[in-house]
């Protein structure tokens, strides 16, 4: 099965700054969905990347604080802006792989603000 | 709005016994649905997909579907301390974003 690589895998922040995320999948696939996980909480899609398109955005999320990227059908990354505390997070990406596979998900990011 | 509702537990099982994670869904258009296993500070990791009504086996696991009921369970048989963990229901309508219920805990004493 596929595996989607995920980096970094944690990072400790000033508030104010930002931070990319990149998520590669080692076959191509259409769609790739980014994910923020707060403690003991359950899965909260950000947005929905598909090659050659604008991002989806869900509600709550916008595009300036999270702009995506998705340049080709194997890499995408998702950038946090002008960061605070509150965005201190576990963010995942997903990809569809079909059949199987279903989705599956990068190893996660855990972002700390300070 | 899309709901996926799971008991958040903790479900506390011995060692052999069987452990039943239930998972129900609002939207009838439904048509995929996938069981997660997430450990503490990891990633989900897909455990079971099912796509029609009637039980998929794979190994101790068993994956139930009743469209009619909206209803979807992960059966986990001879249950072992490692398959303590949260576990995740998670439903599409076709192949596009997926709605996710809150996690059952696992709780598999040895």
């Amino acid at each position: 099965s596929a595996v989607i690589s995920q980096k970094p895998s944690r990072d400790i922040c000033q508030r104010g700054t930002s931070l990319t995320i990149q998520c590669q999948v080692d076959s191509q696939v259409t769609m790739m969905f980014w994910y923020r996980q707060q403690p003991g909480q359950s899965l909260t899609l950000i947005a929905t990347a598909n090659q050659g398109s604008e991002a989806t955005y869900e509600s709550g999320f916008v595009i300036d604080k999270f702009p995506i990227s998705r340049p080709n059908l194997t890499f995408s990354t998702l950038t946090v802006s002008n960061m605070s505390p509150e965005d201190s997070s576990i963010y995942l990406c997903s990809a569809f792989l079909g059949g199987e596979d279903g989705y599956t998900f990068g190893s996660g990011t855990r972002l700390t603000v300070v | 709005q899309k709901e996926v509702e799971q008991n958040s537990g903790p479900l506390s099982v011995p060692e052999g016994a069987i452990a039943s994670l239930n998972c129900t869904y609002s939207d009838r258009g439904s048509q995929s649905f996938f069981w997660y296993r997430q450990y503490s500070g990891k990633s989900p990791e897909l455990i079971m997909s099912i796509y029609s009504n009637g039980d998929k086996e794979d190994g101790r696991f068993t994956a139930q579907l009743n469209k009619a009921s909206q209803y979807v369970s992960l059966l986990i048989r001879d249950s072992q301390p490692s398959d303590s963990a949260t576990y995740l229901c998670a439903v599409t309508e076709g192949y596009s974003t997926l709605t996710f219920g809150k996690g059952t805990m696992l709780l598999v004493s040895p």
